[in-house]
């Protein structure tokens, strides 16, 4: 089974820090996507790539940056956390867009 | 106008019994998926369904894929504690998958 991996299931950070959210794959899948998950909003997508280097806007992406130097990790850069910022991340691979695993999530609060 | 409506959005009922939640929307789509999240955790892929018409089963879980493929149902059969989650349904589109906002299930025992 595909395996997503993501490196802190909770954070709490303080206003104005630089945050890093990483998640690693084990199944070689070259599509790799951030959400974030807010009650009443649902999955919300922030960044995805295709490939290594490669890097999307989703919806959402205004305070966000990402990373992809390798191909099983996907990063997640907040350059400047903000209370609104606070949410529950979700990363996801997946082969083709016919389903997607995902990783267990980080719930990052901001204070 | 939100791309894909789940109904209802809230359901909450005994365990034993049956029930339905729908999935809609107003464009066709190539692929649907279902997944279920349970608190705390990422959505797990309960199905995907491609052709219209489709029905697919998955124990005491029967999706269903509209002949126009703009919509899809689930259906519980003699549902359990084990069930309660909350159910989202996902479009494909453009390599990309588009979620909607979800039914939160509640089984009662």
């Amino acid at each position: 089974d595909v395996k997503v991996t993501q490196s802190s299931r909770y954070l709490v950070k303080r206003t104005g820090e630089k945050v890093f959210l990483e998640c690693v794959q084990d199944m070689d899948h070259e599509n790799m996507f951030w959400y974030r998950q807010d009650p009443g909003l649902g999955l919300r997508l922030i960044y995805f790539s295709y490939d290594v280097k490669m890097k999307e806007k989703g919806d959402i992406p205004e305070g966000y940056s990402v990373s992809r130097e390798k191909k099983e990790r996907f990063s997640l850069i907040l350059e400047s956390a903000s209370t609104n910022q606070t949410s529950m991340y979700l990363c996801a691979s997946s082969l083709i867009a016919y389903g997607y695993t995902f990783g267990s999530g980080t719930r990052l609060t901001v204070v | 106008t939100q791309l894909l409506e789940q109904s209802p959005q809230f359901l909450s009922i005994q365990e034993g019994e049956n029930l339905t939640v729908y999935c809609n929307s107003s464009s066709v789509f190539s692929s649907l998926q279902w997944y279920r999240q349970e608190p705390g955790e990422g959505p797990v892929l309960l199905v995907t369904v491609v052709t219209g018409g489709e029905v697919k089963k998955l124990k005491r879980l029967t999706f269903q894929f509209g002949d126009a493929r703009k919509d899809s149902s689930l259906h519980i059969t003699a549902a359990q504690p084990g069930d309660t989650g909350l159910y989202l349904c996902a479009l494909g589109r453009d390599d990309k998958i588009i979620f909607g906002k979800g039914t939160r299930l509640h089984i009662l025992p």
